[in-house]
């Protein structure tokens, strides 16, 4: 089946760590996306990818960063920068990177705790 | 910066009501809407899309209307069901057509 894998469901990172937040497609997507959700708000955006190699900042980029080596991965690793990086994270895509009407599709998320 | 906003923050109605949740965004220059739903703990589905040079789109129960003047859009579920249950999230991409902005959500129960 077609569609975006986030992985793990669950990470549990510990205070001054690095761990990084898997997400695949197999949709042939050109644009990806990270988005951060916190209990009783909206998604904001951390990174996005318009093509492979190439990836711009959000809202709220501060402590994460990003790679995009393949069309089909877009992993994002949470820093020890990152303060408090306790939320539920999730990952998208859209087919056509810029001026398309198309839907962008969600990955079941992955929820991070800081123990 | 655009703002998305949704009114209500979370809502309960029986089943078989017909309800309007209602999204409004301060930048009327999208490029075009979508409505998501969200389960606890689970990820976005997509419902519908709206391009900026439409008026409405429905699917099933659902519709949705867009005034772009006005930054208001709404959704409508017709015969609401125990299972419409969920979060439904409005969210607006920009004219550059890189970065979709949402709205908080809104909780929707429907009781039995």
């Amino acid at each position: 089946d077609g569609g975006i894998t986030q992985s793990p469901k669950y990470l549990f990172r510990k205070e001054g760590q690095n761990v990084t937040l898997s997400c695949e497609q197999n949709l042939n997507h050109d644009a990806m996306y990270w988005y951060r959700q916190d209990p009783g708000q909206g998604l904001r955006l951390i990174y996005y990818s318009q093509i492979v190699n190439d990836f711009q900042k959000g809202d709220i980029a501060e402590g994460y960063s990003v790679s995009r080596e393949k069309k089909e991965s877009f992993p994002l690793t949470v820093t020890s920068a990152q303060k408090n990086p306790t939320a539920f994270y999730l990952c998208a895509s859209k087919q056509g990177a810029f001026n398309s009407h198309t839907e962008a599709f969600f990955g079941q998320g992955t929820r991070l705790t800081v123990v | 910066k655009q703002e998305v906003t949704q009114i209500p923050a979370a809502l309960s109605v029986p089943e078989g009501e017909n309800l309007v949740l209602n999204c409004s965004f301060t930048d009327s220059a999208i490029y075009n809407l979508q409505w998501f739903r969200q389960d606890p703990g689970k990820g976005l589905t997509s419902l519908l899309l709206i391009q900026s040079s439409q008026r409405e789109q429905t699917s099933g129960r659902l519709n949705a209307s867009l005034d772009k003047s006005s930054g208001r859009s709404t959704l409508y579920i017709a015969a609401s069901q125990p299972g419409d249950s969920a979060t439904y999230l409005c969210a607006v991409m920009n004219n550059a057509g890189n970065m979709l902005t949402f709205g908080g959500g809104t909780r929707l129960m429907v009781k039995p």
